[in-house]
């Protein structure tokens, strides 16, 4: 079993729709949980960190951490299609590596 | 701020030869940095971690006498692939850590080798 779970998609979603995307972990240890949003052949950028438990909201982004259930998720109001991208969780799993998820591939249409 | 930078963007090399790749940090000093590569539609895996000044910690099946990495100062690690075989063949990405205690990294764009 992996440590982190991450459905690679694709998920492909209308214009303006709520977007959901999903981790679960099997490492309760883990405290810090992050997402990255990487573009086509490029770095991953950091989007949102979150420690422990609870919900964190940027912009059209939010955050949520669930670590009784060991899930965290990343929801995307309003999207667009400059939002087309893979987004990567991951956590710090000590020595400050992070463990990455496989990736989402989200697909925004107009 | 944060801006991390990684040359070459793209290298083609021939089976056998070494080929090196640059991360540098532009605008702070990295006190740790770290070696990715990834694989087409698959996530990052870590290859090692190195400090400043110190040897690589490598990650388990990481060859390190294949990946020879030096991080001779706080702006820039290098990524040696030596003998270079096409299974080498991947994106590699760098990323670098501002503080010692944290777990925040910021990436560089990535390298893709191709070995032919």
């Amino acid at each position: 079993q992996k440590e982190v779970e991450q459905d690679p998609g694709p998920l492909s979603v209308p214009e303006g729709a709520i977007v959901s995307l999903n981790c679960t972990y099997s490492n309760s240890a883990f405290q810090y949980f992050m997402w990255y949003r990487q573009y086509s052949r490029k770095g991953p950028e950091l989007l949102m960190y979150t420690y422990s438990s609870g919900n964190k909201e940027d912009g059209r982004f939010t955050a949520q951490v669930d670590k009784s259930s060991k899930y965290i998720s990343l929801f995307i109001r309003d999207s667009q299609p400059s939002d087309s991208a893979t987004y990567l969780c991951a956590m710090e799993g000590g020595y400050n590596k992070l463990i990455f998820g496989a990736g989402t591939r989200l697909a925004v249409h107009p | 701020g944060a801006v991390v930078s990684q040359h070459p963007s793209r290298v083609i090399c021939k089976s056998g030869t070494s080929v090196k790749i640059e991360c540098r940090s532009l605008d702070f000093q990295a006190t740790t940095m770290f070696w990715y590569r990834q694989f087409p539609k698959q996530s990052l895996m870590l290859m090692a971690t190195s400090n400043e000044g110190s040897k690589a910690t490598y990650e388990q099946g990481v060859e390190k006498d294949k990946f020879l990495i030096n991080h001779a100062s706080l702006t820039l690690s290098t990524l040696t692939v030596t003998s270079a075989h096409p299974e080498d063949s991947s994106f590699y990405i760098c990323s670098a850590s501002r503080f010692a205690e944290s777990y925040e990294q910021y990436f560089g764009p990535g390298t893709r080798l191709t070995v032919t």
